[in-house]
């Protein structure tokens, strides 16, 4: 069956970076994008960007230009999540989730969430 | 970027309840739309696509309807699994945006 198992929970100290990991089985890695969606405690889904695992181009929201960074090992079916400069702000549940992409855009399969937290 | 608002944000409702939750676009998304569901502690489960098309798996008491920038979400019959919080979110263009969601509560 399809399956995102996500690294483990994190505490980060603020400035600092965490890489949240991704991986997938039970389908064919490059035949979907990964998407990153993050959820602050209390509060709403909020969407972050996207991988193409088959080519490696990324399409960041605006948000998160510059401090974030979506990687993919296909050999190990696993995407990434690199965010830096890390701020109480950041303290989140970090999800992946799968899509097709093709006409339509919807993800259909979720990662168990990253809880990363981020205090001095 | 294109804001997606809820209404309402919370209610209280009853098992056997027709419930409807709607969801409005700041501006023309056609059909690209999508409802989720989630669950305390649990990531957030698909539940219909492109505005009207139920996920495999999914029960069929729920339907999506709308185009344009006004959408719904109705529960035919509200059962005890389905209290949690609902959001609608748009595909249409990046960056993809959540609606602030919808918490359905036991009455």
């Amino acid at each position: 069956q399809v399956q995102l198992v996500q690294s483990g929970a994190e505490v980060k100290k603020p400035g600092a970076s965490v890489k949240v990991s991704c991986q997938a089985s039970g389908y064919t890695f490059t035949a979907y994008y990964i998407h990153w969606v993050r959820q602050a405690p209390g509060h709403g889904l909020e969407w972050m960007g996207w991988i193409n695992p088959n080519s490696g181009v990324t399409n960041y929201a605006q948000k998160f230009q510059g401090r974030v960074t979506m990687t993919r090992d296909t050999s190990i079916s696993t995407a990434y999540m690199d965010l830096n400069r890390l701020s109480s702000d950041d303290t989140a549940v970090y999800y992946c989730a799968r899509d097709l992409h093709l006409l339509w855009s919807y993800f259909d399969s979720w990662g168990q969430g990253t809880l990363v937290t981020v205090s001095s | 970027d294109i804001q997606m608002t809820q209404s309402p944000s919370s209610l209280s409702a009853s098992v056997g309840d027709r419930l409807t939750i709607t969801c409005r676009a700041s501006q023309n998304i056609s059909s690209f739309l999508n409802w989720y569901q989630q669950k305390p502690g649990k990531a957030p489960n698909l539940l219909i696509y492109a505005a009207s098309n139920l996920q495999s798996g999914v029960p069929s008491r729920f339907s999506g309807s709308g185009s344009g920038t006004d959408f719904t979400l109705t529960i035919s019959s509200l059962q005890p699994e389905d209290f949690a919080t609902y959001y609608c979110q748009q595909s249409y263009s990046t960056p993809y945006s959540f609606g602030q969601g919808t918490k359905v509560e036991i009455k």
